[in-house]
């Protein structure tokens, strides 16, 4: 059973609308991550958290928020989507933050803001 | 600049046939190199960790090298089969105050039959 899961797998809004990206972790691990993935770009993060009511800014956290409800639930909202919010976003969970940890994605959510 | 990048973008072979990718960086620190393999519309799988200077891990058909003082790394694909068509992306990682990560772009490989 994957470890972690993301809802929507795919979602169209129109601009200015309100968007809750989910993901849930099974795998017990102390961080999550929300990346952007984007044609010419590697991934690049957004939000993270390591552990519940914990949230950290990523590198492109403009136009984001993020909420760690528990463990193994971890959320982006777009409150005011605009259509250069258009991208692929993966979830991710990791034991630890640095080391070799590494890092266990989800299948991703395709978000379409027209 | 971007701090890792791949080559080639895109590459296509017969299967069968034996591949190279590449990856440049310039990331600091340099403490780990992972390769993730990405099939389509999917999300990012690992393949293997290399750490230390001169590193080489194996897996499967899949090698990997590192080469620190280059700053260079190479994924090796023995015998590609059709599955083996996906994004490989190249990723570093620093111990530091951020323990920052860095992704490339991705080498986009279709083997073809």
């Amino acid at each position: 059973e994957a470890a972690v899961t993301q809802s929507p797998r795919n979602k169209v809004t129109v601009t200015g609308g309100n968007v809750t990206l989910s993901c849930r972790q099974t795998n017990s691990h102390n961080y999550m991550y929300w990346y952007r993935q984007d044609t010419g770009h590697g991934l690049r993060l957004i939000h993270y958290s390591y552990g519940a009511g914990n949230l950290q800014i990523g590198d492109v956290p403009d136009g984001y928020k993020a909420t760690r409800t528990t463990q193994e639930d971890f959320f982006l909202l777009l409150e005011l989507a605009s259509p250069s919010q258009t991208s692929l976003y993966f979830c991710a969970s990791s034991e630890d933050r640095g080391g070799y940890a590494e890092q266990f994605f989800g299948p991703g959510t395709r978000l379409t803001v027209l | 600049k971007t701090q890792v990048e791949q080559s080639p973008q895109s590459l296509v072979v017969r299967q069968g046939e034996n591949c190279v990718l590449q990856c440049n960086y310039s990331v600091t620190p340099d403490n780990h190199l992972r390769w993730f393999k990405q099939d389509t519309g999917k999300g990012l799988v690992s393949l293997t960790v290399l750490v230390h200077e001169n590193d080489k891990t194996s897996n499967g058909r899949y090698s990997a090298t590192l080469d620190k003082d280059a700053k260079h790394s190479t994924l090796h694909i023995t015998a590609t089969l059709l599955d083996d068509t996906a994004t490989y992306i190249c990723v570093v990682g620093s111990f530091s105050n951020t323990d920052k990560v860095v992704f490339g772009t991705g080498t986009r490989l279709q083997v073809s039959p």
